[in-house]
């Protein structure tokens, strides 16, 4: 079954203490992307990556890293987290041949900083 | 600037009733367009797209929606709604083929039975 699997699908954790969200497509996507959804903002990207070794700022990417050594994965690392990195972030992708295809996303990953 | 809006927050219709969802942009040139739908607890999912040609693109469903380039439109409709219906509906645009896609704010369908 074509998928994109993220996990932990919720977690709470304290200020300061690293996190990283794992993202994983089994569909041979060139393009991958992570969102954080907030009430009343949407949808807001946070990084991208276009292919292997390839990523880039989405419209907020203060306080996350990225990285994409597999086509297949897509990691989400918060290295010092903070309150305001509370919410619910998805993983998605898509083909990257042209832009017309529609992307593909994660159950979400809920994630709480006290 | 180039953007996106959903200008409800909240659409409430009576089930069997027609429904729409607006959704208008702000850009030049020829954008790409797209409907997500997320039900509780979910991810979003694809509903259909706007790339060329016909301006009424049918989607899953029973959706549809129609592509005005004079309005900058791409309002989402169904006929008749159903309460399986209710859920969070997120418009999307491709301004030019090089950005990534930017999302409205996303707009709480209710369908009352």
């Amino acid at each position: 079954e074509a998928q994109v699997t993220q996990n932990p699908r919720y977690l709470i954790t304290v200020t300061g203490k690293k996190l990283t969200v794992t993202c994983s497509q089994n569909m041979n996507h060139e393009y991958m992307s992570w969102y954080r959804q907030d009430p009343g903002l949407g949808l807001r990207q946070i990084y991208y990556s276009m292919n292997v070794e390839v990523t880039d700022k989405g419209d907020v990417p203060e306080g996350y890293k990225v990285s994409r050594k597999e086509k297949r994965n897509f990691p989400l690392i918060l290295e010092s987290p903070s309150p305001n990195q509370t919410s619910l972030y998805f993983c998605a992708s898509r083909t990257g041949q042209g832009y017309t295809g529609e992307l593909f996303f994660g159950e979400g990953s809920r994630l709480t900083v006290l | 600037a180039q953007s996106v809006a959903q200008p409800e927050d909240q659409v409430n219709v009576a089930e069997g009733n027609p429904l729409t969802v607006k959704c208008t942009y702000s850009v030049s040139g020829n954008p790409y367009l797209f409907w997500y739908v997320q039900y509780p607890n979910r991810g979003l999912q694809f509903l259909l797209k706007y790339i060329t040609g016909d301006n009424l693109v049918k989607g899953s469903y029973g959706f549809e929606a129609e592509f005005n380039k004079s309005q900058t439109s791409f309002h989402l409709k169904k006929p008749s709604a159903l309460v399986s219906d209710s859920a969070l509906y997120f418009c999307a645009v491709d301004f030019s083929g090089n950005t990534p896609l930017v999302f409205g704010k996303g707009t709480r369908l209710s369908v009352i039975a």
